[in-house]
């Protein structure tokens, strides 16, 4: 069984600086998909990133980007100019192709962006 | 495109009840999966759907039970509620491509509670 862990239950970080949330997963299986989500007070889970285990090229969607460590089994998210928009529950998820349409979530991490 | 619609967004119950909670997916997507997302035990997966099948399933107990219609939407049903399935419970679609993860899209949940 995948486990996903998150060790940081909260962190707080101010308007344009950078905030780094850690994720390290265990598992047995070569194909894997991993992803961070983010859930804001709205409670809607938003996608930001996915990072697929074949590819070594760290995944990156404009302020968003990981740091994919596959031997250390770590996947963190950089947020980069942080916006108080940014402020939610992120979230690391793991899947994969031998359990469709399961997600593994980690507990979470809470951002908050102060001004 | 519309996303994901879920239908109750809030329902209270008492103990001993039966409710039937509703996920419309996004047009196209015919993967449907369901998860509870509480303070102490945060996400968890229930089970996932595809094509009328219930292809996953979480370990949860018999009360909790799905299904899904051939216009992919999907509806779960727990039956004897107790205290501890109040909750959010969200839906996710997915495109379910084979021979790669497609991300899932999230609803906005539904809350309930169990008095």
């Amino acid at each position: 069984a995948q486990t996903v862990t998150q060790s940081q239950p909260e962190m707080s970080v101010q308007e344009a600086e950078t905030v780094t949330l850690s994720c390290t997963y265990d598992t047995s299986e070569s194909n894997y998909y991993l992803f961070w989500y983010k859930q804001p007070p709205s409670r809607q889970m938003i996608l930001v990133i996915r990072q697929e285990a074949y590819k070594q090229q760290n995944a990156t969607e404009n302020r968003f980007s990981v740091n994919f460590q596959k031997a250390a089994k770590s996947f963190s998210l950089k947020i980069s100019d942080s916006q108080l928009g940014d402020t939610a529950m992120y979230f690391c998820a793991f899947g994969s192709t031998d359990s469709w349409g399961k997600l593994q979530f980690g507990a979470g991490t809470q951002v908050v962006v102060t001004p | 495109k519309a996303g994901v619609t879920q239908t109750p967004r809030y329902l209270i119950k008492t103990r001993g009840q039966q409710v039937t909670l509703s996920c419309s997916p996004i047009s196209g997507h015919r993967s449907v999966s369901w998860y509870q997302q509480t303070p102490g035990q945060g996400l968890q997966f229930l089970f996932e759907y595809f094509s009328e099948t219930q292809r996953n399933k979480g370990n949860f107990p018999g009360r909790f039970s799905g299904r899904q219609f051939s216009n992919s939407r999907s509806e779960m049903n727990v039956s004897t509620l107790e205290l501890g399935d109040s909750a959010l419970y969200l839906c996710a679609s997915s495109l379910a491509v084979i021979s790669s993860y497609n991300e899932q899209f999230f609803g906005p949940g539904t809350r309930l509670t169990v008095l």
